[in-house]
């Protein structure tokens, strides 16, 4: 069975200071990848996503960046975060059952940015 | 582009009570419709789903219609309980790229 996990489950950066999350998703291949980030008491937006290794799209124009070094590994990260960097960051991967698509969340990051 | 609107939120109800979270979409071709259950703390987990007009997906109680004359997919639950507090959020999926769309989410709480 496939899992995803993600780290550090929470995290307290200061302002200005750089970022690094990090997901990873076990069992299977080639899966599409996807960063969101879910402010408090809002829906999720989707930041970034990926088909494949070295292949980012951005949705949202900002201070975060995405790359994907390996198959199966999809790294958020910031050189300097901003207050507004604060919110709950899903990593996500997507398969095909039957005739659609699902997509499948990690548990999160918290990052607090003080 | 695709689009989801959820009811507003907080839904305050008590254990066993009916319950319906309203979903209606816009999206072009023929899309897939989701419900995700997120509880306090965690990620998002897959409730249940349904992939073409008229289909009901179904899971731990709760079902769903794909309604296309209507652009709905509303949320259903017979005798909810204080276990199913929660944020609710339906989304769907279109064209090639499997990004889904979510609603804005309807936050749950059922008291004893």
């Amino acid at each position: 069975s496939q899992t995803i996990h993600q780290w550090p489950a929470t995290l307290v950066q200061p302002v200005g200071s750089p970022l690094s999350l990090e997901c990873t998703v076990e069992g299977t291949s080639n899966p599409n990848l996807y960063w969101y980030r879910q402010a408090a008491g809002r829906g999720l937006q989707l930041l970034f996503y990926s088909v494949g290794i070295g292949q980012i799209s951005s949705e949202v124009p900002q201070n975060l960046s995405a790359s994907r070094p390996q198959d199966r590994q999809f790294i958020l990260s910031s050189k300097k975060l901003l207050l507004s960097d604060s919110g709950f960051y899903l990593c996500a991967w997507s398969k095909l059952t039957g005739t659609s698509y699902e997509q499948y969340f990690g548990p999160g990051t918290r990052l607090t940015v003080t | 582009g695709d689009s989801v609107t959820q009811m507003e939120g907080p839904v305050t109800l008590s254990e066993e009570a009916f319950l319906t979270i309203n979903c209606t979409y816009t999206a072009t071709g023929y899309p897939s419709l989701f419900w995700y259950v997120q509880y306090p703390g965690e990620g998002l987990q897959l409730l249940l789903k349904a992939t073409k007009a008229d289909d009901k997906g179904s899971n731990k109680g709760f079902e769903a219609t794909y309604r296309k004359e209507t652009t709905s997919f509303h949320l259903e639950k017979g005798s909810v309980q204080v276990s199913d507090s929660a944020v609710y959020f339906c989304a769907l999926i279109s064209g090639g790229y499997q990004k889904v769309t979510f609603g804005t989410g309807t936050k749950l709480q059922v008291i004893p």
